[in-house]
């Protein structure tokens, strides 16, 4: 079946730093990958859509320099959370759209603590 | 615009009991519905779509979930419960054709009591 990676799976860094967070389409070729946010005990809340050689689709009320994605194949898009701060603390998830299936592939996600 | 609404955050069952998990859905379009299982810190798992075809869908791990145009329903069901059943479990709806754009559910947590 498809399979989706997301590394790391957990990191906890420093207010004011950046990090990256990969989104890997293993088995197959993604054109659309999403981004998504998950606070705790709160549903899944779509960040961004994310399109293999174009600027990424934000949605409403997220900072589009805050959160920087790049797809730069079809099997790869990364999450960059720049200047962290601890109201980023979050588990973030991503998914890949396999052909016209309509079905979307999660990743296992990855909780950001920022201290 | 399109929406689900999960009606209960949590529900408890005894195990071997039946599992009714209800979602409404809103959309302008036929829509296209989803549930889907979130293990703790992990991601969602697909248990079964709906995707315009038979409107009894079938899934994984005994889940099935029937979908009622006349109610805007697509309530998920399990004749009988099992402890590894305990989860999060989310409805989700897009809209079908074109652009995908899954709008989720608050989410239902289920608790199996042995």
């Amino acid at each position: 079946g498809a399979v989706v990676s997301q590394h790391p799976s957990w990191v906890i860094c420093k207010s004011g730093t950046s990090v990256k967070i990969e989104c890997r389409s293993l088995d197959f070729q993604a054109t659309t990958m999403f981004w998504y946010r998950q606070f705790p005990k709160q549903s899944l809340m779509l960040m961004a859509t994310s399109n293999e050689g174009s600027k990424a689709t934000y949605e409403q009320g997220v900072e589009k320099d805050k959160f920087l994605i790049n797809h730069a194949s079809l099997t790869l898009s990364t999450l960059t959370v720049t200047s962290a701060h601890p109201e980023d603390s979050s588990f973030y998830i991503c998914s890949a759209e396999l052909g016209d299936d309509y079905e979307q592939y999660f990743g296992p996600g990855t909780r950001l603590t920022v201290t | 615009a399109q929406s689900v609404t999960q009606l209960g955050s949590h529900v408890s069952v005894s195990e071997g009991a039946l599992v009714l998990l209800r979602c409404n859905y809103s959309s302008s379009v036929p829509p296209y519905l989803f549930w889907y299982v979130q293990y703790p810190n992990q991601g969602l798992q697909l248990l079964l779509k709906y995707t315009s075809a038979a409107t009894l869908v079938k899934g994984i791990n005994g889940f099935e979930a029937e979908f009622k145009k006349s109610e805007t329903s697509f309530h998920l069901t399990k004749p009988s419960a099992h402890m590894s059943d305990a989860a999060e479990y989310f409805c989700a709806v897009s809209n079908s054709g074109g652009y995908q754009k899954v709008t989720f559910g608050i989410g239902t947590k289920l608790q199996v009591i042995p």
